[in-house]
């Protein structure tokens, strides 16, 4: 089955700073790529995703991700971070319906 | 549009007690999906449905949870007995048809259990 792994429980970046949160993947078959925010006691809220097409995915929030095939990765990006970005980040595949989750990265947002 | 929706929003039990959570897609997805989120963790899959049927139930302990949806719509997870290690944040997703966005998952916001 698929899976995924995400580097880093936790990343601290200063308001305005790069935001970058790693994510690879493993798959036997092309997947469907997904980045899922989750604020303290909400649902989780689909950031974007990659199906096919371009690999570069813009969306929402500033937020974007590339989907490196050579590398397996889908790392997401955000250039200049500002507090209300301050969540758990999830990275997800999915290959026939499939869905699976990795761990989680919490983002931190210094003033 | 209505978002999925989940009941109760808590729930604090002891441990060998039964518990019952229920779920309401958006309307139209026919595909429907539990997840369990302990804490620090990513959310695992329980179980999914396509309409009424079981798709994948391979993570589901079947010793003490169990499943079902009736009609291909609503749906419960139930726990019975529950263990300590259940505690967790138990989310319910939905999924259109095919060829309508079926790769996107709609989240509800959760059920949180505490098994004390």
């Amino acid at each position: 089955a698929q899976s995924v792994t995400q580097l880093g429980s936790h990343v601290s970046v200063s308001e305005g700073a790069l935001v970058l949160l790693r994510c690879n993947y493993s798959s036997s078959v092309p997947p469907y790529l997904f980045w899922y925010v989750q604020y303290p006691n909400q649902g989780l809220q689909l950031l974007l995703k990659y199906t096919t097409g371009a690999t570069l995915v813009k969306g929402i929030n500033g937020f974007e991700a590339e989907f490196k095939k050579s590398e397996t990765s889908f790392h997401l990006t955000k250039p200049s971070a500002h507090m209300s970005d301050a969540a758990e980040y999830f990275c997800a595949v999915s290959t026939f319906n499939d869905m699976r989750f990795g761990a989680g990265t919490r983002l931190t947002v210094k003033p | 549009e209505a978002g999925v929706a989940q009941s109760p929003r808590y729930k604090i039990i002891e441990k060998r007690q039964s518990v019952a959570f229920w779920c309401n897609p958006i309307s139209g997805h026919a595909t429907l999906y539990w997840y369990q989120q302990i804490l620090g963790q990513g959310p695992k899959l329980l179980i999914q449905f396509q309409n009424n049927g079981v798709v994948d139930d391979s993570q589901l302990p079947k010793d003490r949870f169990s499943a079902e949806r009736l009609k291909g719509v609503d749906s419960t997870l139930k726990i019975q007995p529950a263990k300590l290690e259940d505690s967790a944040v138990y989310l319910c997703a939905s999924s259109p048809p095919q060829g309508q966005g079926y790769e996107k998952l709609f989240f509800g916001s959760g059920t949180q259990l505490s098994v004390l």
